[in-house]
């Protein structure tokens, strides 16, 4: 059974980068025909589309974030990244990893806070 | 972007009941449209995609319908494991997805 994990710093600073990884198990990041994604929930509110990741190293990101932004991945570690950059209490949300299968989110991980905060 | 938008945003209903969702696209969407169940301090889960296929384990009493730019969630009897919110997804406009801004259905 495929299962994803976030980890990463759950406070960060206004201006600072926000940084977390998605470790993933059951299953390799380099198979074919899926896509790595992250999406945020800010407290109280619905979901945004942060960007992804396709097996083969590309990106798309969403526009309205698409400046702050880079994921990346590491094959020998299975796991993924999201790296935001210059942070303010708006990026305040649960931040999920999740595979994307036919541009459906079929997997997901249990979502980690992260607060922007000095 | 295309815009999803959701009604009602609150739906108060009672075990048994028959409960409708409604999703509306900002443009055509065709039938690239995906439901999630979400419960509190969970991960999303899918439900429903390509507007009315049903995801392999979810209860039959879910089912979705809809093309273009209406599409419906229907829950034929709101069961107590029912209550949760609910978001509708498109996946048309590859790969900017977007969702709606959900429905909360609790209990009466």
């Amino acid at each position: 059974q495929l299962q994803l994990q976030e980890s990463g710093s759950g406070l960060v600073k206004p201006s600072q980068t926000l940084s977390l990884t998605c470790a993933v198990s059951g299953g390799s990041i380099s198979s074919g025909g899926y896509s790595w994604s992250w999406i945020r929930q800010p407290p109280g509110k619905g979901l945004e589309w942060i960007g992804y990741i396709y097996h083969s190293g590309s990106t798309y990101y969403n526009p309205s974030l698409k400046s702050r932004v880079t994921i990346s991945v590491d094959r020998s570690k299975n796991q993924f990244s999201l790296k935001l950059s210059s942070v303010t209490a708006a990026d305040t949300a649960v931040y999920y990893c999740a595979r994307v299968s036919d541009s459906l989110f079929d997997y997901w991980g249990q979502g980690t806070l992260v607060t922007v905060s000095s | 972007d295309i815009q999803m938008t959701q009604s009602p945003s609150t739906l108060s209903a009672s075990v048994g009941d028959r409960v409708t969702i409604t999703c509306r696209a900002s443009q055509s969407i065709s039938s690239w449209l995906a439901w999630y169940q979400q419960k509190p301090g969970k991960a999303p889960k899918l439900l429903i995609y390509k507007a009315s296929s049903l995801e392999s384990g979810v209860p039959s009493r879910f089912s979705g319908s809809g093309s273009g730019t209406e599409f419906t969630l229907t829950i034929s009897s709101l069961q107590p494991d029912d209550f949760a919110t609910y978001y509708c997804q498109q996946y048309y406009s590859y790969p900017s997805w977007t969702f709606g801004q959900g429905t909360k259905v609790e209990i009466k």
